[in-house]
């Protein structure tokens, strides 16, 4: 199993670009999310997904769009790129139950300029 | 919202040393979950704990989840160099619409001097 594969590994983008981060799994796990991490920040859920046709706003969703048509996917898209999303990307996928963690993909490091 | 608070941010053992992290919720949860972190890797899930007052252990590594379910500690004995990494508590709020989302502490920062 590949679990939780993320692309691309790294991009730098222009101001104003635009980008679609792909995330897939292979687990078939109902939720997906899509975390970004800053430096001695944490982790930050941008989008989630409980199945597919279903997404839902995390705690900073502005400037990201979502969608999820399969079970496997869950692309992130950024629109108009800003300094301010400079940063490292994480999907993650999990069982709708609780008692199993979640598995993270190896992650996208992005920087806009 | 809901904040988890880790503490603290960074800390530096010598080899053989103990450490421990501390993760507190502003409000009740459902369970916990702890993930490390390698320098330039992602999360990785640990262990979760479920019940008030719950200790589980993992070889070195203990972890703990307070009795009104707001806090939880994790502690690694006679830290080792492969212990390197930041170590992230992760909080699931009892019902409401937000059941299923983790919401994560800032992390611990380890490093271990040999």
């Amino acid at each position: 199993n590949a679990g939780v594969t993320q692309t691309p590994k790294f991009r730098i983008l222009k101001i104003g670009q635009s980008m679609t981060l792909q995330c897939t799994q292979d687990m078939n796990h109902n939720y997906m999310y899509w975390y970004r991490q800053d430096p001695g920040m944490g982790l930050k859920l941008i989008y989630y997904s409980v199945g597919a046709g279903i997404t839902d706003k995390g705690e900073v969703p502005n400037g990201y769009n979502v969608s999820r048509s399969t079970t496997e996917d869950f692309p992130l898209r950024l629109e108009l790129a800003a300094p301010s999303q400079t940063s490292v990307y994480f999907c993650a996928s999990s069982w709708e139950v609780t008692g199993y963690g979640y598995t993270f993909g190896s992650g996208t490091r992005l920087t806009v300029v | 919202g809901q904040q988890v608070m880790q503490i603290p941010q960074y800390q530096h053992v010598q080899e053989g040393e103990d450490f421990t992290t501390y993760c507190n919720s502003s409000t009740t949860l459902s369970n916990i979950q702890w993930y490390k972190q390698r320098p330039g890797g992602h999360p990785v899930f640990l262990i979760q704990l479920v019940k008030s007052g719950e200790v589980k252990k993992q070889k070195r590594l203990t972890f703990q989840f307070g009795e009104a379910k707001k806090n939880s500690s994790l502690h690694i004995t006679a830290t080792q160099t492969t212990d390197v990494g930041t170590y992230f508590c992760a909080g699931r709020l009892v019902g409401g619409t937000s059941y299923g989302k983790l919401t994560f502490g800032q992390g611990t920062i380890l490093t271990v001097h040999p």
